[in-house]
């Protein structure tokens, strides 16, 4: 099946700066890849997706990359703010609904 | 449109035994799916529901089981309990049709801790 790696599985940011947070899959027919955003004692909120037809995606503050060649995908998130500390997930889709998910990474920002 | 509802919120539960979960997708929604999340494992595929008829299914034992209503709602049951299955339990409801994929929304989770 498909294997989706995430980095960095810590991240720490000052308020106002960017964070980056990469993942990569192994399936080449992969073809969905959202984000998700969760805060303690809640489930996840879809917060951006991209399909394999689309190289770049906007959402105000937050933007997802895909490079289907090396097979990553990065969710980057300008001027943060300290509610976006949370844990953010990125999944990957080859058909269905059946997602695979990388294991997460825990996003800090300090004010 | 009211959000993904599970219930119990809440469930504690001894070894052996067997419990019912239970998820109202939004309104429309078709596809139902079910994943574990733990600590160590992270978000894994349970198994997915759509018009009734499970489609996918993750790597997980028997005892885990599942189906769906007409009203689309559906319930997990997993049997004979063990103390690995403690675990957030998390249903996501996608307005998927019978080809291609969509935006999956979660529900809040059931927290089960087996004892």
């Amino acid at each position: 099946g498909e294997n989706v790696e995430q980095h960095p599985s810590t991240l720490s940011v000052q308020e106002g700066d960017s964070a980056v947070i990469k993942c990569t899959y192994s399936d080449s027919a992969s073809n969905y890849f959202p984000w998700y955003k969760q805060e303690l004692g809640k489930g996840p909120q879809l917060i951006i997706d991209i399909r394999s037809n689309v190289g770049e995606k906007k959402d105000q503050r937050i933007a997802v990359t895909l490079n289907k060649t090396a097979k990553h995908f990065s969710l980057h998130i300008t001027e943060t703010q300290p509610e976006d500390s949370a844990v953010y997930f990125c999944a990957a889709s080859i058909r269905g609904n059946q997602f695979y998910f990388g294991t997460g990474t825990s996003l800090t920002v300090i004010p | 449109k009211a959000g993904v509802t599970q219930t119990p919120r809440y469930l504690i539960k001894t070894r052996g035994q067997q419990v019912t979960l239970s998820c109202s997708p939004i309104s429309g929604h078709r596809s139902v799916s079910w994943y574990q999340q733990t600590p160590g494992q992270g978000l894994q595929f349970l198994f997915e529901y759509f018009s009734e008829t499970q489609r996918n299914k993750g790597n997980f034992p028997g005892r885990f089981s599942g189906r769906q209503f007409s009203n689309s709602r559906s319930e997990m049951n997993v049997s004979t309990l063990e103390l690995g299955d403690s675990a957030l339990y998390l249903c996501a409801s996608s307005p998927l049709s019978r080809t291609g994929t969509y935006e999956q929304y979660f529900g809040p989770g059931t927290r089960l801790t087996v004892t």
